[in-house]
């Protein structure tokens, strides 16, 4: 079956350092991939997606690109903010005829200033 | 635009007993889907509804019954509540199925409590 997954939080940065979340999946075929972004008290979002092999999918300066050698899809942001703690989950989709996903357990992560 | 809402927010359960769940879905949206997010894990696929229609389950058991109405909203039962049943339920609606897009518009939850 589909699985995801992404390395354990939480992740502590300070303001402005290099952000890589790592996140591999396993699944059949060709699945689309994407980052969800939960902030405190509010509903999960879509962060950014990619949809076919060395798609890069972008949004708010966070990056990730489908790498289907290495069956990765790893977020990074060159500069984070305080403002971008919050719980990130990767997810794909598989092409089984309707819109459901599979998450990884989600990374946590916290900027201070 | 109305996002999606749930309701209620928080709700306290004790084992054996039945709980329903609400859900309205983003205007414009026809499918609902609803996940069970433990505390620590990532959400799990419990069912989506497709025009009043259940399209699509996840490996949970049938106590876990869903309806979906013409306006869309839709429900969440959960019978014979077990002490594994705490959990957030998330609501998601989207637009058609099968489009793989997978940009659900997710709802706050609502965080269920079993004692």
């Amino acid at each position: 079956g589909n699985s995801v997954t992404q390395m354990e939080g939480p992740v502590t940065l300070s303001e402005e350092a290099f952000l890589t979340i790592n996140c591999t999946y396993t699944a059949t075929g060709y699945p689309s991939l994407f980052w969800y972004v939960q902030y405190p008290g509010e509903g999960l979002q879509l962060l950014l997606k990619a949809t076919k092999a060395d798609d890069k999918g972008s949004n708010k300066g966070f990056e990730a690109t489908y790498r289907k050698e290495t069956t990765s899809f790893h977020l990074e942001k060159g500069s984070v903010q305080v403002s971008d703690s919050a719980v990130y989950f990767c997810a794909l989709s598989d092409r089984s005829g309707y819109s459901t996903l599979t998450f990884g357990k989600g990374t946590m992560l916290l900027v201070s200033p | 635009e109305t996002g999606v809402t749930q309701s209620p927010t928080h709700l306290i359960k004790t084992r054996g007993q039945q709980v329903t769940l609400r859900c309205s879905s983003q205007s414009g949206h026809n499918t609902v889907s609803w996940y069970q997010q433990a505390l620590g894990q990532g959400p799990q696929f419990i069912f989506q509804y497709y025009r009043e229609e259940e399209n699509g389950r996840g490996n949970f058991p049938p106590r876990f019954s869903g309806l979906q109405f013409p306006n869309y909203s839709s429900e969440l039962n959960v019978n014979a509540l077990e002490l594994d049943d705490s959990a957030l339920y998330l609501c998601a609606s989207s637009l058609g199925t099968g489009s793989n897009t997978g940009e659900l518009f997710f709802g706050e939850g609502s965080r269920l409590t079993v004692l």
